[in-house]
């Protein structure tokens, strides 16, 4: 079965400067998708990026980019120039690849992210 | 991208009563996804809903606890029975939306259940 490990319960950082969250997983699949959600006090769930296993490219979204590590099995997120609006729960999910369709997400424990001024 | 709205968007509900929770959404879809988020805890699938046939339940999710309807491709509803404070959680439905070859899991805003 796949699991999805988030070490950092919280974290914190100050605005405009960089941060990075972790996360690792387990699998024996060789394709595969990985997610990062962030979930604010609204608690709306939202996507803020997502990279397909057999892309050797790291995904980047605005402020928002990956460092994918397949071998380590290793897909942290970092956020450079911190918002405030960027404080919310930060989650690292783990979907299956069945030709082009996503399976269900495995989420990871969540770290907590908050953006000091 | 997809537009989910649930009702109800919060309740407090009594023991041994049931809740039906809507999940609407603004396009046709096939799968839908129900997840629970115990307080302070990550997302937990409880079923995957597709339409036309029965809901695949987790393990540790049954049927007889958490009936899914699936009436056609934009809407589902989930009921919580015979409810527990332990089923105080929030509800969130989510639905795969293919766009540009690509496939993604957009939430709703979630069910926050409160049972006392």
């Amino acid at each position: 079965a796949q699991t999805v490990t988030q070490s950092q319960p919280e974290m914190s950082v100050q605005e405009a400067e960089t941060v990075t969250l972790s996360c690792t997983y387990d699998t024996s699949e060789s394709d595969y998708y990985l997610f990062w959600y962030k979930q604010p006090p609204s608690r709306q769930m939202i996507l803020v990026i997502r990279q397909e296993a057999y892309k050797q490219q790291n995904a980047t979204e605005n402020r928002f980019s990956v460092n994918f590590q397949k071998a380590a099995k290793s897909f942290s997120l970092k956020i450079s120039d911190s918002q405030l609006g960027d404080a919310a729960m930060y989650f690292c999910a783990y979907s299956s690849n069945y030709g082009g369709s996503q399976g269900n997400l495995i989420f990871g424990k969540g770290t907590k992210l908050s953006v000091k001024p | 991208s997809a537009v989910i709205s649930q009702k109800p968007s919060r309740d407090i509900c009594q023991r041994g009563t049931s809740l039906t929770i809507q999940c609407q959404v603004d396009s046709q879809v096939t799968m839908m996804f129900w997840y629970r988020q115990q307080p302070g805890q990550s997302l937990t699938l409880i079923a995957t809903a597709n339409q036309g046939s029965e809901a695949t339940y987790e393990s540790g999710f049954v049927i007889d606890k958490f009936p899914i309807s699936r009436p056609n491709l934009t809407f589902s509803t989930l009921t919580v029975s015979n409810m527990s404070p332990e089923d105080s959680s929030i509800y969130l439905c989510s639905v795969a939306v293919r766009t540009g070859g690509r496939e993604t899991q957009y939430f709703g805003p979630g069910t926050r259940l409160l049972v006392l």
